[in-house]
């Protein structure tokens, strides 16, 4: 079946950019998603690429996608506190198919 | 305000009891989703419906079961054959069934055995 891989942990100081990296074995979805997740919460989706685009910017928020290696981060430039939560990469046609999340842990 | 609804936000569940989360949207969206997350994990699709009147069985469907009468509700049954119901419960919905859209989700409903 569909496998969604992430890193589990990430830690940065504020202020520093953040690289949260996913890798995927389904290449047949149009999108792939990055949610984030804070404690007792719901997904928030925070920004998606077409899979025929390489990058996508959205402000702090930088995508790549590496068709090649079935391979796709999410930068975030600045990183505040608030950036603190649980991130998700997220691939699929219909339903999603999510890693575990990767838990980004912002130091003041 | 548009969104997705997910009531109770706490649930406890006895033992040999079915219990009924809820979910209503009113983003107009065709599709509609149940997930469910362990700690520590991803999401697991649990069910699914594109569309009034009909849904599919996701990857852990055993001990559950679904209805979708009304384009805005698709409330999800534990049912007492599900043996390890404690878990966060997420629903989603996304605007077109035969189209990739994006899925937003509710709030969650946290469920425990007591």
């Amino acid at each position: 079946g569909e496998d969604v891989e992430q890193s589990l942990f990430l830690s940065v100081r504020e202020g520093d950019s953040s690289v949260i990296n996913c890798t995927y074995t389904d290449s047949s979805s149009t999108y792939l998603y990055w949610y984030k997740q804070e404690p007792g919460a719901g997904l928030q989706l925070l920004t998606y690429i077409f899979s025929n685009m390489d990058m996508k910017q959205d402000q702090r928020l930088t995508v790549l996608l590496n068709k090649k290696d079935k391979h796709l981060s999410l930068r975030i430039a600045d990183t505040q506190t608030g950036d603190s939560a649980i991130y998700f990469c997220a691939t699929g046609r219909r339903a999603l198919t999510f890693g575990s999340g990767t838990r980004l842990q912002v130091q003041p | 305000d548009g969104g997705i609804t997910q009531s109770p936000k706490y649930l406890f569940r006895k033992e040999g009891q079915n219990v009924t989360l809820s979910c209503e949207q009113n983003l107009n969206h065709d599709a509609m989703y149940w997930y469910r997350q362990d700690p520590g994990q991803g999401l697991r699709l649990i069910y699914y419906s594109q569309i009034v009147n009909d849904f599919q069985k996701g990857d852990i469907a055993e001990g559950y079961s679904v209805s979708r009468e009304k384009k805005e509700s698709f409330p999800l049954t534990v049912t007492s054959a599900q043996k390890n119901p404690t878990a966060f419960y997420l629903c989603a919905s996304s605007g077109q069934r035969d189209s990739n859209q994006p899925q937003h989700f509710g709030d969650g409903t946290r469920l425990s055995i007591l």
